[in-house]
Order: structure tokens, then C-alpha cells, then sequence
């Protein structure tokens, strides 16, 4: 099937690290993303990774992705109240196809 | 820039009303997307244009229509609206080349009853 997963809920202490989990299903997609939905608002782009590449590393956002088992995460450090939103992950199997997961709702606890 | 903009915000309608969601984007992308998003379910594509001049259905095309205007303008209609169709759109463009990237508008709220 074509169904991008993710856990559901995320909950955190402010100051530590967020690990939000996404498995994705075609392993020619070129490029993966990591989308932010803050209450209200549309997607909003936080980081991509080009599928070469193991780990991409941005400020306090690391992705590190998994081909082999079609596993990508994205680690916030130091998460804030301000990280609390909705975090989709996408991909891209076709040339102007793509293909989100169910979002994970990251709560921030102060 | 302003980036995609979406008129209107919010609409409520009745059932067999028809209305049309606007789109605009002002960052010279050729790729324009159309999303609905449902509760529990992610977005999902409704029509595609790669271009201008061209549509294409996406995974739930059914009870919509598209016009690609220009290259700025993308917009939706629905028809005979339904309440199944209650839900958030959103609009998008693609980055022309590289990481091809969806830059999103602010979505508007459908409502039908």
C-alpha cells in the first residue's frame, strides 16, 4: 500500500530531545521531507533530505534516514513550547507525486 | 513575497451549493497542488497541475473540478457541494528544480451541512 506512518501523539519535557518516527513506502523517492502544521495554519517546510544521504543536520533539527528499512526520523534538541504543532513527513515516489503520513501531534510540556 | 494565498478563509454552504476556492502564488512555480485534510488521515491530493495548460486527478479527484488559470492562479470548484467534502484545503506550489519542495497556503475551512 502507500501508507507514509507515523505515531500519533508525542509528548516531551521542555529541554529535552524530540524523536518524531516516520516510515515511508517507495524506496525511489528522491527526496523526504519534515513538515511543521502550527494550530489554524498550513504546512509549513522545516528540513528535506536528498535519499544519498544518511543524515542532514539543521540548527537543533537532525534528520537521519534509513533506506534499507524506508526509516526516517527527525530529532529536535532542546525541544520548546514553541516546537508544539503537528509534524507531517512526506515523500516523493513519482515525479510530481506526493505522499504524507498521518502527522504526529508533538505536545511540549513546560 | 506573499508567498500562496488562499481566498476564502472560511465557507460554510449548503448541500448543492457550488463554490470556487482561489489559489495564488507569487514565486514563479510552474507545479501547483490542491490537498484536503481530514482529521486522523493526513493530506490528500485532490488535482495536480505540473504546469501551466495542464491538470491531473489526484488519489480523490471525484465531486471537484480545477482550472490552472495562469501560472499564478489555481483554483478549485466544487460543484454540488456534499458534506462529505467538509474538511481544510490546502493549496500548494512546488519549487522549480533541486529539492522540489511544497510551499503551502493557509488553508481554507469548508464547512456544508
Amino acid at each position: 500500500g502507500e501508507d507514509v506512518e507515523q505515531s500519533l501523539f508525542l509528548s516531551v519535557r521542555e529541554g529535552d530531545s524530540s524523536v518524531i518516527n516516520c516510515t515511508y513506502t517507495d524506496s525511489s523517492s528522491t527526496y523526504l521531507y519534515w513538515y511543521k502544521q502550527e494550530p489554524g495554519a498550513g504546512l509549513q517546510l522545516l528540513t528535506y533530505i536528498f535519499s544519498n544521504m544518511d543524515m542532514k543536520q539543521d540548527q537543533r533539527l537532525t534528520v537521519l534516514l534509513n533506506k534499507k528499512d524506508k526509516h526516517l526520523s527527525l530529532r529536535i534538541a532542546d525541544t520548546q513550547t514553541g516546537d508544539s504543532a503537528i509534524y507531517f513527513c512526506a515523500e516523493t515516489p513519482g515525479t510530481y507525486k506526493y505522499i504524507f503520513g498521518t502527522g504526529t501531534r508533538l505536545k511540549v510540556l513546560a | 513575497n506573499a508567498g500562496v494565498t488562499q481566498t476564502p478563509k472560511f465557507q460554510v454552504l449548503k448541500t448543492g451549493q457550488s463554490m470556487t476556492l482561489q489559489c495564488a502564488q507569487d514565486m514563479n512555480h510552474n507545479s501547483m497542488y490542491w490537498y484536503r485534510q481530514d482529521p486522523g488521515m493526513g493530506l490528500r491530493l485532490i488535482y495536480y497541475s505540473a504546469s501551466e495548460g495542464t491538470t491531473d486527478k489526484g488519489e480523490v479527484p471525484n465531486g471537484y473540478n480545477v482550472s490552472r488559470l495562469n501560472k499564478r492562479e489555481f483554483s478549485l470548484r466544487l460543484e454540488s457541494a456534499a458534506p462529505s467534502q467538509t474538511s481544510v484545503y490546502f493549496c500548494a506550489s512546488r519549487k522549480t528544480g533541486f529539492s522540489y519542495e511544497q510551499y503551502f497556503g493557509p488553508g481554507t475551512r469548508l464547512t456544508v451541512t
